[in-house]
């Protein structure tokens, strides 16, 4: 499986600020995912990166809260915007295996709080 | 409905015994079924796939999967206690703009007891 990082690993920020979160893969990968997790809870995927298009989001979030970007094939980022003491998660990445299972491979996320 | 549904726990298994995880999904398109690994603190780890009826072996771990059912299981026999962590069931279904997503259960968390 490809191997994944996630800068930073975690960050304390203050209401109303933006945090971007990097995510970068040993090898090219078609398609990056971003997912939260928040206290206790399991993982909710936001969107789905593919390079060369705009990000899909899932259903309750929205572009202008996290945008995307995805400018090669080894390279993702998320920024939470205008952040809020409910943003306080762990955002994870992702990328698919290289067969046709759809399994998914996970960075080691970055812990948000928001005060 | 949730999507997938898994039972929180804790389930508590002595050392050596066979822990017994369940999952019931809901998309009857779903193709691949997966179990995925959470320690605290850390990011989940795949530790096992299924695709066809029946069992998978890997190990000490075995997936069942009963699409008829709509249900897919873990076993994980000769139990240790650095098996204790949350286990997420996932499975793939068609997410927004019709690529495939995987969706999670809220996993079961496991307790080996020594």
């Amino acid at each position: 499986s490809a191997v994944i990082s996630q800068k930073p690993s975690r960050d304390i920020c203050q209401r109303g600020t933006s945090l971007t979160i990097q995510c970068q893969v040993d090898s090219q990968v078609t398609m990056m995912f971003w997912y939260r997790q928040q206290p206790g809870q399991s993982l909710t995927l936001i969107a789905t990166a593919n390079q060369g298009s705009e990000a899909t989001y899932e259903s309750g979030f929205v572009i202008d809260k996290f945008p995307i970007s995805r400018p090669n094939l080894t390279f993702s980022t998320l920024t939470v915007s205008n952040m809020s003491p409910e943003d306080s998660s762990i955002y994870l990445c992702s990328v698919e295996g290289r067969g046709q299972d759809y399994e998914q491979y996970f960075g080691p996320g970055t812990r948000l709080t928001v005060t | 409905q949730k999507e997938v549904e898994q039972n929180s726990g804790p389930l508590s298994v002595p050392e050596g015994a066979i822990a017994s995880l369940n999952c019931t999904y809901s998309d009857r398109g779903s193709q691949s079924f997966f179990w995925y690994r959470q320690y605290s603190g850390k990011s989940p780890e795949l530790i096992m796939f299924i695709y066809s009826n029946g069992d998978k072996e890997d190990g000490r771990f075995t997936a069942q999967l009963n699409k008829a059912s709509q249900y897919v299981s873990l076993l994980i026999r000769d139990s240790q206690p650095s098996d204790s962590a949350t286990y997420l069931c996932a499975v793939n279904s068609l997410g927004s703009g019709g690529y495939q997503k995987v969706t999670f259960g809220t996993g079961t968390k496991l307790q080996v007891i020594p």
